[in-house]
């Protein structure tokens, strides 16, 4: 029963290195979801993917990608690394498209950019 | 641009007493309202959803919902130090079916 997992869960880069920030589920959800939490800014949405082969922009998508690799795997790519991005990453995936089941969240990557 | 707004806390309650959250949320168009539970260093955990107007009992926690105040509130009876964490506010509506969070109200309850 291992839900949402995130790797790494730790990982410090220096300004301008790229790192893939993984996550998977074994529930058969459709959507997965990449957020970054912030002090003072709570849970915002980087990229979603609402099915297998569909990814769209968040609020905050300027400096990461992502790809949907298949129904199980949706990762998150920073090409060169800032200090801004340093926050912790959450990775959560929901049974339908509506959202109305809510999500299962990962357990979180903490990312620091020195 | 859909805000859900919560006080920031901290909330500080009594060990046994009730603690209300609340939580008020811009678009008209919601539909479904979502309780997490965060501690200290983890992941948001679901502990309630609701989705319709009036409330919704678990254990001891209730969801309310009032859409045409555009409220929702959680209420913890018999609180727990174990209760005391960041409780988290999310909304999504029609075919915008991604959540919206609030910040979040950090609770704490005092033995």
């Amino acid at each position: 029963n291992a839900g949402v997992t995130q790797t790494p869960k730790f990982q410090v880069l220096k300004t301008g290195q790229s790192m893939t920030l993984q996550c998977a589920q074994d529930m058969n959800h459709n959507s997965m979801y990449w957020y970054r939490q912030d002090p003072g800014m709570g849970l915002r949405l980087i990229y979603y993917s609402a099915s297998e082969g569909t990814t769209d922009k968040g609020e905050v998508p300027n400096g990461y990608n992502v790809s949907r690799l298949n129904k199980r795997e949706f990762s998150l790519r920073l090409e060169s690394a800032a200090p801004s991005q340093t926050s912790v990453y959450f990775c959560a995936s929901s049974e339908s498209g509506t959202g109305n089941y809510g999500y299962t969240f990962g357990s979180g990557t903490r990312l620091t950019v020195v | 641009q859909k805000e859900v707004e919560q006080n920031s806390g901290p909330l500080s309650v009594p060990e046994g007493a009730i603690a209300s959250l609340n939580c008020t949320y811009s678009d008209r168009g919601s539909q479904s309202f979502f309780w997490y539970r965060q501690y200290s260093g983890k992941s948001p955990e679901l502990i309630m959803f609701i989705y319709s107007n009036g409330d919704k009992e678990d254990g001891r926690f209730t969801a309310q919902l009032n859409k045409a105040s555009q409220y929702v509130s959680l209420l913890i009876r018999d609180s727990q130090p174990s209760d005391s964490a960041t409780y988290l506010c999310a909304v999504s509506g029609g075919s915008n079916y991604k959540l919206t969070f609030g910040k979040g109200t950090l609770l704490t309850v005092n033995p």
